[in-house]
């Protein structure tokens, strides 16, 4: 069975720091994972999706890394703001399925 | 675009009683998809549609649990009786064609708490 691990839980930074986000899957036979942001009493809102054949995806200050074969995930925030505040989700897709697994998120506090 | 619609945004009930959640997909989009989060088991698929027909509903807890889709642009998941242990913000979401590479568009979903 699949099993989604994000690092650290939680995760509080001065405005303007570069950070990561890091995310582990036990079996990595993905088809593709996701990053999702999911704010206070709000649903989830897709950043990027990087399928299994891709390395990396980047969307503005944001840049997400896939390496399949060591079952890992990377969110890369550049010049982090307040706005940024929220908690981060992954969610891989197993091949030929639409059961997504998703981590326990890592929730971010960025301090102005 | 009003995006993925769900009602109620909040349901306050009593173990025992039938509670009803609905949601509107996107129009257009043939897939749809309930999920469950909680503290402790993060966030669960529990069934989802293509063209309106239950394709995996393997996720749903047990028989207490049902979903319907009767039409492309409405579906229900309904829970009779409840128990407190459903407590859980259960969200909707709806995607183009429901394949892998396709994006999931969420609700903000229904806070659930039974008594």
């Amino acid at each position: 069975k699949q099993e989604v691990t994000q690092i650290p839980a939680a995760l509080s930074v001065p405005e303007g720091e570069n950070l990561v986000l890091n995310c582990s899957f036990t079996d990595s036979a993905i088809y593709n994972l996701q990053w999702f942001r999911q704010d206070p009493g709000k649903g989830l809102t897709s950043l990027l999706l990087i399928q299994s054949s891709q390395r990396e995806q980047t969307s503005g200050r944001l840049n997400a890394s896939l390496d399949k074969s060591s079952g890992r995930s990377t969110l890369y925030i550049a010049a982090s703001q307040p706005g940024d505040s929220a908690t981060y989700l992954c969610a891989v897709r197993p091949y030929n399925n639409n059961d997504m697994r998703f981590g326990a998120g890592t929730r971010l506090t960025v301090k102005p | 675009d009003a995006g993925v619609i769900q009602s109620p945004r909040h349901e306050v009930t009593e173990m025992g009683q039938e509670v009803t959640l609905r949601c509107k997909p996107i129009s257009g989009h043939n897939s749809l998809f309930w999920y469950r989060q909680t503290m402790m088991r993060g966030l669960e698929l529990l069934i989802y549609f293509n063209n309106n027909v239950p394709i995996d509903d393997s996720g749903m807890p047990e028989d207490r649990f049902s979903a319907k889709m009767p039409n492309a642009s409405f579906s229900t998941l309904k829970i009779q009786p409840s128990e407190p242990r459903d407590s859980a913000v259960y969200f909707c979401a709806s995607s183009f064609r429901g394949r892998a590479t396709d994006t999931q568009y969420f609700g903000p979903g229904t806070r659930l708490t039974v008594l």
